[in-house]
């Protein structure tokens, strides 16, 4: 069954640091999604992305966040400079359509910034 | 604010029961999923519903749309059915593609 992959499944950072998170996407999808879950909350949505471009951010996603599918395959996260607050499991998520259509997560990176 | 509400926030039950976990939104929707976070994290899509209902094995997903409530219903229930439960919908609005998470319940199925 294809499945959505993430890596690395846990990362560990000083803070101010800079981290990417990966995300393979299934293949013929082509709405995807990060979402993340501070521990002990529920989920929250940061960005969805389609066509190369950001189709809608929530008020988490500020400057310090961009994302990117530099290869038609991987889908990227990257926090520019880390906040103790950043710590968190980060989900990636994909869809063959937008809103309405089954989405499939992959098993998330637990980022913990010191 | 829109905000999605489920109940109960815990469940402990014993193998065997019938479980229901309710969840209701405030406003239109043009979607609502089911999900099911593992112990260890990892998030899987039960079920995605407008309207009506859906069935997958032991598990039962229900949606009134006048009434914005859904109900999971897991029959026979098992001790691997422990895991946390969390409805998220999809408002309605154009442009709208972005899920708005209920804060889960955590079912715990006793052997």
């Amino acid at each position: 069954e294809p499945e959505v992959t993430q890596t690395p499944s846990h990362q560990v950072t000083q803070m101010g640091q800079e981290v990417i998170l990966r995300c393979v996407p299934i293949s013929n999808h082509l709405y995807f999604y990060w979402y993340r879950q501070i521990l002990g909350q529920k989920v929250e949505f940061l960005v969805s992305f389609y066509n190369n471009e950001i189709s809608e951010k929530s008020e988490i996603f500020d400057d310090q966040f961009s994302v990117e599918r530099p290869d038609g395959s991987n889908f990227t996260l990257k926090i520019r400079s880390t906040k103790l607050e950043d710590s968190a499991m980060y989900f990636c998520a994909s869809s063959e359509f937008p809103g309405t259509g089954e989405l499939f997560f992959g098993e998330g990176s637990r980022l913990t910034v010191l | 604010k829109n905000e999605v509400e489920q109940s109960p926030q815990n469940l402990t039950a014993q193998e065997g029961e019938f479980i229901t976990i309710n969840c209701s939104y405030s406003v239109g929707i043009s979607a609502l999923h089911w999900l099911q976070q593992h112990p260890g994290g990892g998030i899987v899509s039960l079920f995605m519903l407008s309207s009506g209902k859906k069935k997958h094995g032991r598990l039962i997903a229900t949606i009134n749309i006048q009434e914005k409530h859904s109900s999971l219903h897991i029959t026979a229930s098992h001790p691997r059915d422990s895991a946390v439960y969390i409805c998220a919908v999809v408002y309605l609005e154009v442009g709208n593609e972005k899920l708005t998470f209920g804060t889960g319940t955590r079912l715990t199925i006793i052997p």
